[in-house]
């Protein structure tokens, strides 16, 4: 069964620090693995997308990771800004045909971040 | 700019109600989707529609419907109201998955229902 495990569950810093979320993913034949950031009360909007091919993407201060090989991804947030509050998703999308839900995505659970001044 | 619009940001219906659920979307999309979100489950799939009046089940389809009467928009239903369906609810829509490319889904901003 495909699935995305993100860790921590949560996570508290301070204004300014960085951080790192992680998300594991099982999800097979692999297409691609985006990285969504939810503000409280909105829906998710896309930070970045990675393919088999791309080991590194950035977004102004974010910058995700993938390794295609141990099939792991991490989003990393340089210089936090408490508008960085919000929960990080991850998803991974299946080649077609290859299941993993409608439309071939599976969603992680989610790391809530809290940025603290 | 791209615009997916859920009709209620906030709801509150009784036990054993018919609630509709309105999603409306303004991108030419032919995949649109149905999420419940609850703390600690992340955001689990409902109903999902690729085309017009067509509708596959999700990961957790039971007590409820949708409907796919116009290419924009997409109306979740539950038929008879119970409390474990309070719950926060986010329609998402996106290019079918053979010209999607790297396009996002894009999500409406949600509706929390709360069910008394």
């Amino acid at each position: 069964k495909n699935q995305v495990e993100q860790s921590p569950q949560s996570l508290i810093i301070l204004e300014g620090k960085n951080c790192t979320l992680q998300c594991n993913y099982t999800v097979s034949p692999f297409s691609n693995l985006r990285w969504y950031k939810q503000d409280t009360g909105r829906g998710p909007v896309s930070l970045t997308i990675m393919t088999f091919s791309e080991n590194t993407k950035s977004n102004g201060r974010y910058t995700a990771t993938l390794d295609a090989d141990t099939k792991q991804s991490s989003l990393h947030i340089t210089a936090s800004q408490l508008s960085d509050s919000a929960s990080y998703i991850c998803v991974v999308t299946a080649e077609m045909y290859s299941g993993g839900g409608a439309d071939g995505l599976t969603f992680g659970k989610g790391t809530h971040l809290i940025i603290q001044p | 700019d791209v615009k997916v619009t859920q009709s209620s940001r906030y709801l509150v219906k009784r036990t054993g109600e018919k609630v509709f659920l309105e999603c409306v979307q303004d991108m030419d999309h032919e995949n649109m989707f149905w999420y419940r979100q609850d703390p600690g489950l992340g955001l689990r799939l409902i109903y999902f529609s690729y085309d017009v009046k067509m509708k596959e089940k999700g990961d957790i389809p039971e007590g409820y419907s949708v409907s796919r009467e116009k290419k924009e928009r997409f109306s979740l239903i539950l038929e008879s109201a119970s409390t474990n369906q309070t719950s926060m609810y986010l329609c998402a829509s996106s290019l079918p998955t053979s010209r999607r490319g790297n396009q996002p889904q894009h999500f409406g901003d949600g509706t929390r229902l709360s069910i008394l």
